[in-house]
């Protein structure tokens, strides 16, 4: 059974940057799609991207000029970097595996951007 | 691109059925049959339901379903049981490599 696992800061500041890992267990990242997707609180999900294990990348727009991801094969995790945050970017950040679908999640990790 | 359109709740007792809606364009619901829905407990992870419109994952129940027509993907629930009060989301490939979540329906089971 595949089993995602988030792990991060839970508090950043405004301005900073905000780094989250998804450890994958009972599975390789060397196959499929990893995204990212997140819901700040009370709205909907938003989903935020997906990194491929040779590093190829799509994102959603309204992210492209602050997202970053990559896969660490040796390490079996995938990871998110966003920059220039803001209490906007406060959610609970979960990490899924992709096909067309979102099959397999995270339990989610919540991120609080506050000074 | 913007999110889908969900009611923001249902609700009916044990043993109905009820239907969620999710309202997209054609650029997304109405242009592709990627359309999943999940169900999502409260601090838990989100469960895929439906996937490819009206595909069910091994292991859930028949009593869930879903349908396209046009721009609007459903989600039926029939034979409603407690433990299906829960959050659900739909989601639908926009195209270019991107996609679009609704805002979610939370479902009240009476």
């Amino acid at each position: 059974q595949v089993q995602l696992q988030e792990s991060g800061p839970g508090l950043v500041k405004p301005s900073e940057t905000l780094s989250l890992t998804c450890t994958v267990s009972g599975g390789s990242v060397t196959s499929y799609y990893w995204s990212w997707i997140r819901q700040p609180a009370g709205k909907g999900l938003e989903w935020i991207g997906r990194v491929y294990m040779s590093g190829s990348t799509d994102y959603n727009p309204s992210f492209k000029s602050r997202v970053s991801m990559s896969v660490d094969t040796s390490k079996n995790h995938f990871s998110l970097n966003l920059t220039s945050v803001t209490a906007a970017d406060t959610a609970v950040y979960y990490c899924a595996r992709t096909n067309w679908n979102y099959d397999y999640w995270g339990q989610g990790t919540l991120v609080t951007v506050s000074s | 691109q913007s999110a889908l359109t969900q009611p923001r709740s249902v609700s009916g007792s044990p043993g109905q059925s009820v239907t969620i809606s999710c309202t997209g364009t054609s650029s997304d619901v109405g242009g592709h049959n990627y359309v999943s829905w999940y169900q999502h407990h409260p601090g838990k992870a989100p469960k895929l339901i439906i996937y490819d419109v009206s595909k069910r994952p091994s292991g859930v129940p028949d009593r869930f379903s879903g349908s396209k027509s046009g721009n609007k993907a459903s989600l039926t629930i029939s034979g409603l049981q407690a433990e299906d009060e829960a959050d659900y989301h739909c989601c639908s490939y926009a195209g270019s490599y991107n996609w679009v979540f609704g805002g979610g329906t939370k479902l009240t089971v009476l």
